[in-house]
């Protein structure tokens, strides 16, 4: 296991398209957690998964996101009629227990047009 | 809302100098990460402390976590080119919310 992965790593789509994102955790971790970097600033906590209950949403993440993770293990992120504030990077990280040691992915970088 | 507050927002030295960078909350944290993160990548872990006063050596880079666990601070000793990116720091409150609270960073570079 080489760690978080997400895929694309890059997306750039047009206004008002609907875009999804995916993360593989590590294996063995039950945490999963959504965060969304913009220019210049510090990661903003979206969401986070324990297993596939999703336990806490951020106020961030308006009735046009949604996270879904199935079988606990990978998880995605969907956003709908995606909007020019929608860009932003995109980054998962994934954790063992509670925060003890959490990874991030590379991230996925939106662009909307 | 937790806030963490990181200064200085960007600094920029010469190699071989000495650095520290801040992270300071109004907060209690129960744990305190410090991340690295390049352009374009996600954040990496560089730390964690737990215990107020704490201290973690990395190589050159020594990371302390204050008494009452609101603010930390990150000291680069000889400073090098490689060193150069955004250091974050993040904390866990003891209860509530269970997602990290970062701070806006530090972006530091180290001039050869």
């Amino acid at each position: 296991d080489t760690g978080v992965s997400q895929d694309p790593r890059h997306k750039i789509t047009k206004r008002g398209q609907n875009v999804t994102f995916r993360c593989d955790p590590i294996s063995e971790h039950n945490r999963l957690y959504w965060y969304r970097q913009t220019l210049g600033q510090g990661p903003e906590f979206l969401t986070y998964f324990q297993n596939e209950a999703q336990l806490e949403k951020s106020r961030l993440l308006s009735d046009r996101f949604s996270a879904e993770r199935p079988k606990g293990s990978f998880s995605t992120l969907e956003i709908q009629r995606t909007e020019q504030g929608d860009s932003a990077m995109y980054l998962c990280a994934s954790s063992q227990e509670r925060w003890t040691e959490a990874f991030f992915g590379q991230g996925t970088r939106l662009t909307v047009v | 809302t937790q806030l963490l507050e990181q200064s200085p927002q960007f600094l920029s030295i010469q190699e071989g100098e000495n650095l520290t960078v801040y992270c300071n909350s109004s907060s209690v944290f129960s744990s305190l990460q410090w991340y690295r993160q390049e352009p374009g990548e996600g954040p990496v872990l560089l730390v964690t402390v737990v215990t107020g006063g704490e201290v973690k050596k990395l190589k050159r880079l020594t990371f302390q976590f204050g008494d009452a666990r609101k603010d930390s601070s990150l000291h680069i000793t000889a400073a090098q080119p490689g060193d150069t990116g955004l250091y974050l720091c993040a904390g866990i409150s003891g209860g509530g919310a269970d997602g990290l609270t970062f701070g806006k960073g530090t972006h530091l570079i180290i001039q050869p």
